[in-house]
């Protein structure tokens, strides 16, 4: 069974600071990963994903992600972090089962930006 | 930009009671999900639905719950005999064909049962 793991519950960062957000998976062939994020109150955006090719997506808001196969992980990155970045990420797992594809969340990670 | 939308945006039930939650994935996309996330956890699957059946379930979708699509375009979930601990955001999600693609979101209906 396909699952995530998203080992920081909060992270806080100072503006203007740079991110990573942790994620690592378990899928028995290539996954399919992307990264969401929702604000409080808010439905889900997705950020970015990876289906295949380059390792290193990017994604909008300024967000990048590098998928590391040997490691199994999909690490969510900015530069520089905004105020309006504040927000819950869930790193997401799809899978492929005679097209009925399932995307499974992490449980998430809270960022909190201060000035 | 065509988006998936949810009817209500929040509701309250008595416990015991029935709900129909509504979505009205995009318009050209073939797969059809709910999840559920209660209040502070994690981002849970409960049903995909692709070709007037369900094609996947959790064991959180137990016949306390239904799918179905009855006209085309609206996508409903419903809850019978509400318990307090279905009390969640239930987000419907929809994609196009293929074997891979993003599932969109929608803004989700927000479920309080006393």
């Amino acid at each position: 069974a396909q699952s995530v793991t998203q080992p920081d519950i909060h992270i806080t960062v100072s503006e203007g600071a740079s991110l990573e957000l942790r994620c690592n998976y378990s899928y028995g062939a290539t996954p399919y990963l992307f990264w969401y994020v929702q604000s409080p109150g808010q439905g889900l955006q997705l950020l970015l994903k990876y289906f295949s090719g380059d390792t290193l997506v990017q994604g909008i808001k300024g967000f990048e992600a590098e998928f590391k196969r040997s490691q199994s992980s999909f690490n969510l990155r900015k530069p520089s972090v905004h105020w309006s970045d504040a927000a819950e990420y869930f790193c997401a797992v799809g899978s492929s089962s005679g097209g009925y594809q399932k995307v499974t969340f992490g449980i998430g990670t809270k960022l909190q930006v201060i000035p | 930009e065509p988006e998936v939308t949810q009817t209500p945006s929040h509701q309250v039930t008595q416990m015991g009671q029935e709900v129909i939650l509504r979505c009205v994935p995009i318009s050209n996309h073939l797969y059809f999900y709910w999840y559920r996330q209660i209040l502070g956890q994690k981002v849970e699957f409960l049903v995909s639905f692709y070709n007037n059946e369900i094609s996947e379930k959790s064991e959180i979708f137990d016949d306390q719950f239904s799918v179905e699509r009855p006209d085309g375009s609206n996508f409903t979930l419903k809850i019978r005999s509400t318990k307090l601990e279905d009390s969640a955001m239930y987000f419907c999600a929809s994609r196009g064909g293929g074997i891979a693609g993003e599932l969109f979101f929608g803004e989700g209906s927000r479920l309080t049962v006393l």
